[in-house]
């Protein structure tokens, strides 16, 4: 079974473009979540989407945004970009279905690096 | 929110030795707690995890123990051996909610 695939996996941008990430989860798992990971910050939650439909949401500003598409692969997009935007973007698949009790594994893609320049 | 603080963010031990990475979090509510090992320029993966309804797990040279009450988890390592070097991270997650609270990380050094 393939695993959670992430383009592009290093890209180089400026201040105040934009950019889009996409994942595709591993085949049967509907639930798609986003990190971002700085050195000494661990991984911060952007945002979960299951069924087409953003379930969780993080603590990021606005502009950090998602979607998912019918077949579960997620993209996420940044706009107007900052220096502090510089980063792992991890994207995560997992099973969990939303009912109750129900823990998903968290299967993780390589990430796209992020330099902000 | 939840808040997962995770300590020492550094540790250094001989092959052979035991280590041990603590973390607490703030949230009650919280109630599945994974631990993920990062090697450089890999993803994380998932090595082992603990419900609220269970003290301690192990599984080889891995256990970790939660102490529900004091709202602290660790994660123990036994014989540790080179290929242990990387950098762990403990989690939390609330019932129901698919949204996992990471800890800084711990890079673990094992010298041969």
């Amino acid at each position: 079974k393939a695993g959670v695939t992430q383009t592009p996996r290093y890209l180089i941008k400026t201040r105040g473009q934009q950019v889009t990430l996409s994942c595709s989860p591993i085949s049967g798992h509907r639930s798609v979540s986003w990190y971002q990971q700085t050195p000494g910050q661990g991984l911060q939650f952007l945002f979960e989407y299951f069924s087409e439909t953003q379930r969780n949401k993080g603590n990021f500003p606005g502009r950090f945004s998602g979607r998912q598409f019918s077949n579960s692969r997620s993209e996420m997009n940044v706009s107007t970009l900052e220096l502090g935007d510089s980063a792992l973007y991890l994207c995560a698949s997992s099973l969990a279905t939303g009912l109750a009790g129900v823990v998903g594994e968290l299967f993780f893609g390589e990430g796209s690096r992020l330099t902000v320049l | 929110g939840e808040n997962v603080e995770q300590h020492p963010s550094t540790l250094s031990v001989q092959e052979g030795d035991s280590a041990v990475i603590k973390c607490t979090y703030s949230d009650s509510a919280s109630n599945y707690f994974p631990w993920y090992k990062q090697e450089l320029g890999k993803r994380p993966q998932l090595i082992i995890d603990i419900r609220s309804n269970v003290g301690e797990k192990k599984d080889q040279r891995i256990a970790v123990t939660l102490n529900k009450t004091a709202k602290h988890f660790s994660l123990h390592i036994t014989e540790t051996q080179p290929e242990d070097s990387a950098v762990y991270f403990c989690a939390a997650r609330k019932y129901n909610f698919n949204k996992f609270y990471f800890g800084s990380g711990t890079k673990l050094n094992v010298k041969p």
